[in-house]
């Protein structure tokens, strides 16, 4: 079955980019239909939509951070990608990556969540 | 401050049956389908109901999921101690070119 896999940096500086990859085992992340969503949930806090990337390439962003974020996607690794720019502490969070199966917050599988810490 | 409103706790016995509300808007919940997900401390979420009421193969058929106009419902029976974990209902958000939205989640105790 499909499996995710979030890697990248534990550790980043603030004002600097958050940078995450998702990696799809299981299956092809270019299969079809599928949407290849980022969640983040801060410390103690609930789950918070970052976005997600169609397998056509076309992606969608929370409203609150769109400014600052940037999904893509790598089919020759079957990779997608997270990017944040000039995160803070606010931005200190688990972050996950999943699978949605109709872009409707249909969310599966998911990714074990790796935390990332914005300091100095 | 979640665009969906869950209450932040609810508990009960093994056996009883618990209902978790999940509270939005017309152009959430009252427009499009309604998911609950499970989350275990330190695990990641685990879908439990998707389509408002559908239920992936190996949840167990104790979880039920409803939706009425704006707001949406996720009911264990048969209560057990290991349904004590956090649950957060999601749906799409029509609004602002549209979004996921998630609720604030709502911790389960079993006495």
């Amino acid at each position: 079955q499909v499996q995710l896999q979030e890697s990248g940096p534990g550790l980043v500086k603030p004002s600097q980019t958050l940078s995450l990859t998702c990696t799809v085992s299981g299956g092809s992340i270019n299969s079809g239909g599928y949407y290849w969503n980022w969640i983040r949930q801060h410390p103690g806090k609930g789950l918070e939509w970052i976005g997600y990337i169609y397998y056509s390439g076309s992606a969608y962003y929370n409203p609150s951070l769109k400014s600052r974020v940037t999904i893509s996607v790598d089919t020759s690794k079957n990779q997608f990608s997270l990017k944040l720019t000039s995160v803070t502490a606010a931005d200190t969070a688990v972050y996950y990556c999943a699978r949605d199966i109709e872009g409707q917050s249909h969310l599966d599988p998911w990714g074990q969540g790796t935390l990332v810490t914005v300091s100095s | 401050q979640s665009v969906l409103t869950q209450p932040p706790s609810a508990s009960g016995t093994p056996g009883q049956r618990v209902t978790i509300s999940c509270s939005g808007s017309s152009s959430n919940i009252g427009s499009n389908y309604v998911s609950w997900y499970q989350q275990f401390p330190g695990m990641a979420p685990k879908l439990l109901i998707y389509r408002n009421s559908q239920r992936p193969s190996g949840v167990p058929d104790r979880f039920s999921g409803s939706k009425s106009g704006t707001s949406a419902s996720l009911a264990i029976s048969g209560l057990r101690y290991e349904d004590e974990s956090d649950y957060y209902c999601s749906t799409w958000d029509d609004s602002l070119s549209g979004h996921v939205v998630f609720g604030g989640g709502t911790k389960l105790t079993v006495l």
